[in-house]
C-alpha cells in the first residue's frame, strides 16, 4: 500500500526567508503527486500537481523518483503562506488520494 | 457554483447518539470522497462514491460507520452509535473525472460529548 510521509508537524520560517515543505513517499508504481493547502477557516484546495510543472503562488514542486520526494519550495515565504500543507499522492489506476499528515507553516513577520 | 456543500457545519452531539452528515456535490461531478480530518491522524479517507456507487468503504473505521450516495447530487455518512473519538472534521470532496483536481467542501466539525 502506498504511503505519505510529512516528516514536520510544524514548520516556523521568517517572512523572506526559503521555505520547503518535505514530503516522501513509498509506492512501486507511477504515482502522480499534489500539494493540497488549507487556510485559516477556508477550505481544502488544489496548490500544485507534479505533472503540470508549474508555480503557485511562488511555490514549486518537483518529483524525484530516485529519493521518492515531492517537496514543496518557495524562495522567500510571505506572511500569507501560513497555512495547512498536505502532500498526497495517487496511484496510477485508482482515483482516490492517500495524504500525508500535513504541515503546519507559520510565517513570522 | 457554490462549490461542495456540506451540512451542518458544526455538530455537538452525545455519546450514543446518532449522527448525519450531508454533502451535495458538484453538479456533474461523478467521484464523490468522505475524509476524515484529527490532529494524530491528518486526513483520511474514509469512502468514495464514482456515479453513485460505492467503490472503496476500506477506509471505513467500522460497522457504526455507514455511507450512502442516493443521487448524484446527495450524499450522507452517518454514525450509529456515536462515540467520543468520532470527534473530528469531516470533509466532502468531489472530482469530475478520475485523477482530476479535488474539491472539498467546509466540512462538518463533530464533536462528540
Amino acid at each position: 500500500a502506498q504511503r505519505v510521509t510529512q516528516p514536520e508537524k510544524l514548520l516556523s520560517v521568517f517572512k523572506g526567508a526559503p521555505v520547503e515543505l518535505k514530503c516522501n513517499y513509498s509506492y512501486s508504481g507511477s504515482p502522480e503527486l499534489f500539494w493540497y493547502v488549507q487556510y485559516s477557516r477556508q477550505r481544502l484546495q488544489l496548490l500544485l500537481r507534479h505533472i503540470s510543472r508549474e508555480s503557485i503562488k511562488g511555490f514549486t514542486a518537483d518529483l524525484n523518483k530516485g529519493e521518492t520526494s515531492f517537496h514543496l519550495k518557495k524562495p522567500f515565504a510571505q506572511e500569507e503562506d501560513s497555512a495547512m500543507y498536505y502532500c498526497a499522492l495517487r496511484p496510477s489506476g485508482p482515483s482516490q488520494l492517500t495524504f500525508g499528515k500535513g504541515t503546519k507553516l507559520s510565517v513570522i513577520p | 457554483d457554490a462549490g461542495v456543500i456540506q451540512s451542518p457545519r458544526h455538530e455537538v452531539t452525545e455519546m450514543g447518539q446518532e449522527v448525519t452528515l450531508r454533502c451535495k456535490p458538484i453538479s456533474g461531478h461523478d467521484y464523490l470522497f468522505w475524509y476524515r480530518q484529527t490532529m494524530m491522524r491528518g486526513l483520511e479517507l474514509l469512502i468514495y462514491f464514482n456515479n453513485n456507487v460505492p467503490i472503496d468503504d476500506s477506509g471505513m473505521p467500522e460497522d457504526r460507520f455507514s455511507a450512502k450516495m442516493p443521487n448524484a447530487s446527495f450524499s450522507t455518512l452517518k454514525i450509529q452509535p456515536s462515540e467520543p473519538r468520532d470527534s473530528a472534521v469531516y470533509f466532502c470532496a468531489s472530482s469530475l473525472v478520475r485523477g482530476r483536481e479535488q474539491f472539498f467542501g467546509p466540512g462538518t466539525r463533530l464533536t462528540v460529548l
